[in-house]
């Protein structure tokens, strides 16, 4: 079967530093993508591992670790507009399709 | 703008009645996604496209049937709407395993 987990939500203060975890249980992993989703808006791309390690962009990162299922993404300097809904995504090579959970909400307060 | 056109962007419907969202993805992508996403819910996966063919399916209802067409836009038609329908629709495409999906700003269905 399937399944995927992390944190329903986090809090921090801006300038901060937070990693959101993710672990997950998929038939077929290809790889773990990141998600940011601002209210109502579109998800939008943050990044993407296929191989185990660390990747960095800008102020975020991704971490995965194959044979733990488990991945990470830690945002760093964090700003008001971080605030959001962060999802991690694995996807299944074969079809390439991606699974969402239902996220991670993450506030930050000035 | 993710390149990615979804119609109508808000749609208010009754119950038992039968809807149809549009999605024209990036040019060049041959991969079409439909998500469904309910309130404080996470993306539901419901059914991808590629190249015209039906790819992989989620947990799509019964009610629900997709297509994807040769200039590669994808319809989803939704039917016997019920309350519980009532959800943001995202479609997606992508060019390639790269983890990397571009969503449409999604079609906003309510029911009444």
């Amino acid at each position: 079967g399937q399944s995927l987990e992390q944190p329903s939500e986090v809090t921090a203060v801006e300038g901060a530093i937070v990693q959101i975890n993710c672990t997950y249980q998929t038939s077929g992993f290809y790889g773990l993508s990141w998600y940011q989703q601002h209210d109502g808006g579109a998800p939008t791309f943050l990044s993407y591992n296929a191989l185990d390690g660390l990747e960095e962009t800008g102020r975020f990162s991704s971490f995965l670790s194959r044979s733990d299922s488990y991945g990470y993404l830690l945002l760093q300097e964090l700003q008001m507009k971080d605030s959001a809904s962060y999802f991690c995504a694995p996807s299944m090579g074969n079809t390439d399709k991606l699974i969402f959970g239902t996220g991670t909400r993450l506030q930050v307060f000035p | 703008d993710s390149g990615v056109t979804q119609t109508p962007k808000h749609l208010i419907t009754a119950t038992g009645q039968r809807v149809t969202l549009r999605c024209s993805p990036r040019s060049g992508d041959l991969s079409v996604y439909w998500y469904q996403q309910s309130l404080d819910q996470g993306l539901q996966f419901l059914i991808q496209y590629y190249n015209g063919e039906e790819r992989a399916k989620g947990n799509i209802l019964e009610r629900f049937s997709a297509q994807q067409f040769p200039d590669l836009h994808s319809e989803l038609n939704l039917s016997s709407l019920e309350l519980g329908d009532s959800a943001l629709y995202f479609c997606a495409s992508s060019g390639g395993p790269t983890g990397e999906l571009f969503f449409g700003e999604g079609s906003r269905l309510t029911v009444l």
